[in-house]
């Protein structure tokens, strides 16, 4: 198995306050990103990261900020939970010359 | 209009049944991926393809090229196949493009 893993796999929060989603990696790979996934819209895009300290936002970047300050490690976090976005978050990882790719297991997220 | 497009939306089968999940895209890309979710758990890469076929036991994927399409085949399928499919692309860029994916139910 491909080494990610995502931190915490579950969260219940309550609106208002800070959370942070982790994804490690061990294959040291270039690109990682985070999506969240919600029934009847599939696999969004958050934030990605194409390096260490290089991100970009995704088409649903809107509450959320991310901080890459090593190759494995990539942030994702909401400043102040809202119940929109109580979702299943889903961290990816991708090797730049093959465009191989691998997923986390999630994060389910529920914001009370 | 997505850049992906899978078909059919929802698939039930027999067990043993021979199953055929397609994907169109209209986005240039470096390779075109398969990926299978079991209900409430990760998402797990099947295939990465650029060009012609792939085999994995029972699984087999093609992809066209020139029409921009991608077949994904399951022979003999099994209830343990039961999973959303989802197929998935990528331009030069590293950008992923998804289909909305296509819930199997193989019935024993």
């Amino acid at each position: 198995d491909a080494g990610i893993t995502q931190s915490p796999r579950h969260k219940v929060t309550e609106t208002g306050t800070p959370v942070t989603l982790r994804c490690h990696q061990t294959e040291n790979h270039r690109y990682m990103y985070w999506y969240r996934q919600d029934p009847g819209h599939g696999l969004r895009l958050i934030h990605y990261s194409y390096g260490v300290k290089d991100t970009d936002k995704g088409e649903v970047s809107d509450g959320y900020s991310v901080s890459r300050s090593k190759t494995e490690d990539f942030l994702l976090t909401l400043e102040s939970a809202t119940s929109s976005q109580t979702s299943v978050y889903f961290c990816a990882i991708s090797e730049y010359r093959t465009g191989e790719a691998f997923f986390g297991q999630g994060t389910r997220l529920t914001v009370v | 209009k997505n850049e992906v497009e899978q078909s059919p939306q929802n698939l039930t089968a027999q067990e043993g049944e021979f199953i055929t999940i397609n994907c169109s895209y209209s986005v240039g890309i470096s390779a075109l991926h398969w990926l299978q979710q079991h209900p409430g758990g990760g998402i797990v890469s099947l295939f990465m393809l650029s060009s012609g076929k792939k085999k994995h036991g029972r699984l087999i994927a093609t992809i066209n090229i020139q029409e921009k399409h991608s077949s994904l085949h399951i022979t003999a399928s099994h209830p343990r196949d039961s999973a959303v499919y989802i197929c998935a692309a990528t331009n030069t860029g590293n950008q992923f493009y998804f289909g909305t994916g296509t819930s199997l139910t193989v019935i024993p």
